[in-house]
């Protein structure tokens, strides 16, 4: 059992580049959610999704796309990267129930320049 | 706008030493959590509280969420090198499957 997976661990990208990164989680749990972690500002949520075919905008979504085809994958696009998306991205799934008590992966460290 | 403020943002305490972080709002929520989280890594969930007035004890770490459920605090007794990390308090609001979290509290502890 894996839990939340991402990757890549580290990525550097040019002023407009664009990149997808993964999530993959194995505890068939059907909500699924990326923060973004900024230091002094916590986590803000960017995507998220409560079942397979289902998205929804979070806190910060512009510069983001997402899609949900499976219970599993839950990658977020970087359409065109700026270097106000430089950040620490996480990944989290949640089995719901009132509480959504997240699960998070190790994170992805991404440097724009 | 931040909707749970976490206070203090940075703590730097001995070994052996008491504290308390707060994390406060002017919402109500369904439920509060706390988080920690170590560097390089993801946050990992602590606790959950769900009633108004809820303790929860978890070692050295208390947990209490307040009586209106807008406001929680963690107190940890004779603190350990082993607490350090980043402490994240996050609450629902029954609005499927969103948590909001506040700023973090940074933790140091020395020996």
């Amino acid at each position: 059992n894996a839990g939340v997976t991402q990757t890549p661990k580290f990525q550097v990208l040019k002023t407009g580049q664009s990149m997808t990164l993964q999530c993959a989680q194995d505890m068939n749990h059907e909500y699924m959610s990326w923060y973004r972690q900024d230091p002094g500002m916590g986590l803000r949520l960017i995507h998220y999704s409560v079942g397979a075919g289902i998205t929804d905008q979070g806190e910060v979504p512009n510069g983001y796309n997402v899609s949900r085809s499976t219970t599993e994958d839950f990658p977020l696009r970087l359409l065109s990267a700026a270097p106000s998306q430089t950040s620490v991205y996480f990944c989290a799934s949640s089995f719901g129930g009132i509480n959504y008590e997240q699960y998070f992966g190790p994170g992805t460290r991404l440097t724009v320049t | 706008t931040q909707l749970l403020e976490q206070s203090p943002q940075f703590l730097s305490i001995q070994e052996g030493e008491n504290l308390t972080v707060y994390c406060n709002s002017s919402s109500v929520f369904s439920s509060l959590q706390w988080y920690r989280q170590e560097p390089g890594e993801g946050p990992v969930l602590l606790v959950t509280v769900v009633t108004g007035g809820e303790v929860k004890k978890l070692k050295r770490l208390t947990f209490q969420f307040g009586d209106a459920r807008k406001d929680s605090s963690l107190h940890i007794t004779a603190a350990q090198t082993g607490d350090t990390g980043l402490y994240l308090c996050a609450g629902a609001k029954n609005q499927g499957g969103k948590l909001i979290f506040g700023q973090g509290t940074e933790l140091s502890v020395k020996p």
